[in-house]
């Protein structure tokens, strides 16, 4: 039973492309995360929501769009991909309520390449 | 994705006092990240050290690292009530990252 599942692991598409990336959490957390992976393996937060509710959205294009359905789920989607989108993309969960506070679950990752 | 743990899960300490965290993880890494979460906050990073490195400073922070016991240690030093949140280490294995469960400090004033 995978806690935090991303599909699909690896996307390659071409440049212009619409593309989702899904993530779900059955650990029944109210926060999930959106980090990618930049160039020197760092992690940098691109998105949070709490309840389905936005509640970091730090700078990233406008071509991406979260989307969350309901509390297990957020999404994530990319219009008119770039070559510079190209990266891991990490979904994570917590549930800052809970014993262990804060603790984030990760996802496996998705690998995007544009070509 | 979780593989690594971290020593211990919470730990509270007194301002100026100095806190060490532990991370040991089971694969082969290619560098190994710390980093920090305030409260309802995403993760910020800190400090990468690489295999071939055994210990690397920044500010108030050192990092050791010790592939033959594949462990890793993060030490603040001076702490500040500000220092207080949840410390992350994560792995990096050929682009496959891994996460241990995290160490809470609380830094008291």
């Amino acid at each position: 039973d995978t806690a935090v599942s991303q599909t699909p692991k690896y996307l390659v598409t071409q440049m212009g492309n619409d593309k989702s990336i899904k993530c779900e959490q059955n650990l029944g957390h109210d926060t999930m995360y959106w980090y990618k992976q930049d160039s020197k393996k760092f992690l940098k937060i691109m998105f949070s929501y709490n309840n389905k509710e936005l509640i970091i959205n730090e700078t990233v294009p406008n071509r991406f769009s979260p989307k969350s359905p309901d509390k297990a789920h957020l999404n994530l989607h990319i219009n008119s991909l770039e070559l510079g989108d190209s990266a891991v993309y990490f979904c994570a969960s917590s549930d800052p309520s809970g014993n262990l506070q804060e603790t984030q679950y990760f996802g496996p990752g998705t690998r995007l390449l544009v070509l | 994705s979780q593989q690594g743990e971290e020593d211990p899960q919470a730990l509270s300490i007194q301002e100026g006092e100095n806190a060490t965290m532990n991370c040991s993880y089971k694969t082969s890494i290619n560098n190994l990240q710390w980093y920090r979460q305030n409260s309802g906050r995403g993760l910020v990073h800190l400090i990468l050290i690489r295999s071939n490195e055994r210990e690397k400073h920044s500010g108030r922070l050192r990092v050791t690292l010790d592939t033959s016991k594949k462990s890793s240690s993060l030490l603040i030093t001076a702490s500040r009530a500000a220092d207080t949140a949840s410390y992350f280490c994560a792995t990096d294995w050929n682009n496959d990252m891994r996460f241990g469960a995290g160490t809470r400090l609380t830094v008291k004033p």
